[in-house]
């Protein structure tokens, strides 16, 4: 079986340039996350989406931050334009259905430098 | 609102010995946690998970983690470290019901000698 696929998987851009991320997850999983994890720490939350539906996106930079999942499968990351603290790992992650104990599966991450 | 404190951000152990690392949370509902490890440039691997069922809870690579209602722990173990064991090692808290909340600790490192 097929894991969460990401890509690219290293990115690097001069600052206030844009860049985007794709995912694509596990094949019938529903619920779609975009995790950030900086250098040395935990990931955290970007956005969740159930679907198509974004249903928590309260961690998600709206300035500068989009995302989007259409038809409810693949989603795009996008970030414009980047600043030099947006320089982390972004994991798209996966999971079947919006229970706490489903395992969410995390793909091998976008690895973005902002210089 | 849930929290999780990972004791030792870096622990270091040598090859056959005891692997040690902590983990507490803080959930105000009934909690299911989570233990992920993570290869260098790579994703997050679940290792194991509690939701509920037995407190003692086995996981790959011979991992396993016990879950402690009254110290709020789940601390990973496992008996005999292998060079391959070095990695950071997330432990992660979500609350039991319909809402997925998924918090992550800031991670231990662990460093196997040979």
């Amino acid at each position: 079986e097929a894991g969460v696929v990401q890509s690219p998987r290293y990115k690097i851009i001069e600052k206030k340039q844009p860049v985007a991320f794709w995912c694509n997850p596990i094949s019938g999983h529903n619920t779609l996350y975009w995790y950030r994890q900086n250098l040395g720490q935990g990931p955290e939350l970007l956005i969740r989406y159930e679907n198509e539906e974004a249903v928590d996106d309260s961690q998600l930079p709206k300035d500068r931050f989009s995302a989007e999942r259409l038809k409810g499968v693949d989603s795009t990351l996008k970030i414009q334009p980047a600043e030099l603290g947006d320089s982390a790992v972004y994991l798209c992650a996966s999971s079947f259905r919006t229970q706490g104990g489903n395992t969410i599966y995390f793909g091998e991450g976008s690895w973005l430098t902002v210089v | 609102a849930q929290s999780v404190t990972q004791l030792g951000s870096h622990v270091s152990v040598s090859e056959g010995a005891l692997v040690l690392l902590r983990c507490n949370y803080s959930s105000s509902v009934p909690p299911y946690l989570f233990w992920y490890v993570q290869y260098p440039n790579q994703g997050l691997q679940l290792l194991l998970k509690y939701t509920s069922a037995a407190t003692l809870v086995k996981g790959i690579n011979g991992f396993e983690a016990e879950f402690k209602k009254s110290e709020t722990s789940f601390h990973l173990t496992k008996p005999s470290a292998h060079m391959s064991d070095a990695a950071e090692y997330f432990c992660a808290v979500s609350a039991s019901g319909s809402a997925r909340q998924l918090t992550f600790g800031s991670g231990t490192q662990l460093t196997v000698l040979p």
